[in-house]
């Protein structure tokens, strides 16, 4: 079945604590991005990757962490730095170069900070 | 800067009349333009982009250069396009492929 795998799906979280949310893809896709959704503000770009061990920041980076060892792999780190972290997070990639810039979405990961 | 715009939270319509998502967006120079759709319990998955110029389950949408805007039609809601729709986009000319999302409609098709 091949696609993007996030997890864990459920997430809960103390305030002060790190964690590490997983995406993995078997699409052979070299771009990936993480994103943020929440209600009434749509998605939110934290980190995007075009090729393994390289990442840039997106439009909310602060208090994120992210890693591309492997090119199926793009974990996102929440550290306790990020002010608000309850979110849905999303994780994406893209294949196609030449530019059509069409997404594949991850089914997503919940946190939610106690 | 990018900035996409959907004036619309929620849409209410029953089945079988025209829905009508608008979507305006800022951006000097020459975009892409997407609609994506999330089903309940579903993953956001693309519906249709504006270089297509195709239609995808009913749904079209033209891009409107002179008034910035792509909004999305469909002449007879069904009650499975009840969904949260996102209009996106995304600069030809940014070869790292990212999208500006609009903040979402949720569209409700009552029968």
């Amino acid at each position: 079945d091949g696609g993007i795998t996030q997890s864990p799906k459920y997430l809960f979280r103390k305030e002060g604590q790190n964690v590490t949310l997983s995406c993995e893809q078997n699409l052979n896709h070299d771009a990936m991005y993480w994103y943020r959704q929440d209600p009434g503000q749509g998605l939110r770009l934290i980190y995007y990757s075009q090729i393994v061990n390289d990442f840039q920041k997106g439009d909310i980076a602060e208090g994120y962490s992210v890693s591309r060892e492997k090119k199926e792999s793009f974990p996102l780190t929440v550290t306790s730095a990020q002010k608000n972290p309850t979110a849905f997070y999303l994780c994406a990639s893209r294949g196609d170069r030449a530019g059509a810039n069409v997404l594949t979405f991850g089914a997503g990961s919940r946190l939610t900070v106690l | 800067a990018q900035r996409v715009t959907q004036p619309e939270k929620l849409l209410s319509v029953f089945k079988g009349a025209p829905v009508e998502l608008k979507c305006n967006y800022s951006y000097s120079g020459s975009p892409e333009l997407f609609w994506y759709v999330q089903y309940s319990r579903q993953r956001l998955q693309l519906l249709l982009r504006h270089i297509s110029r195709e239609s995808i389950k009913g749904f079209t949408a033209d891009l409107n250069k002179g008034e910035t805007s792509f909004h999305l039609k469909k002449p007879f809601a069904q009650e499975e396009d009840s969904a949260m729709y996102y209009c996106a986009l995304s600069a030809r000319t940014d070869s790292w492929g990212k999208l500006q999302f609009g903040a979402g409609t949720q569209v409700v098709v009552t029968p």
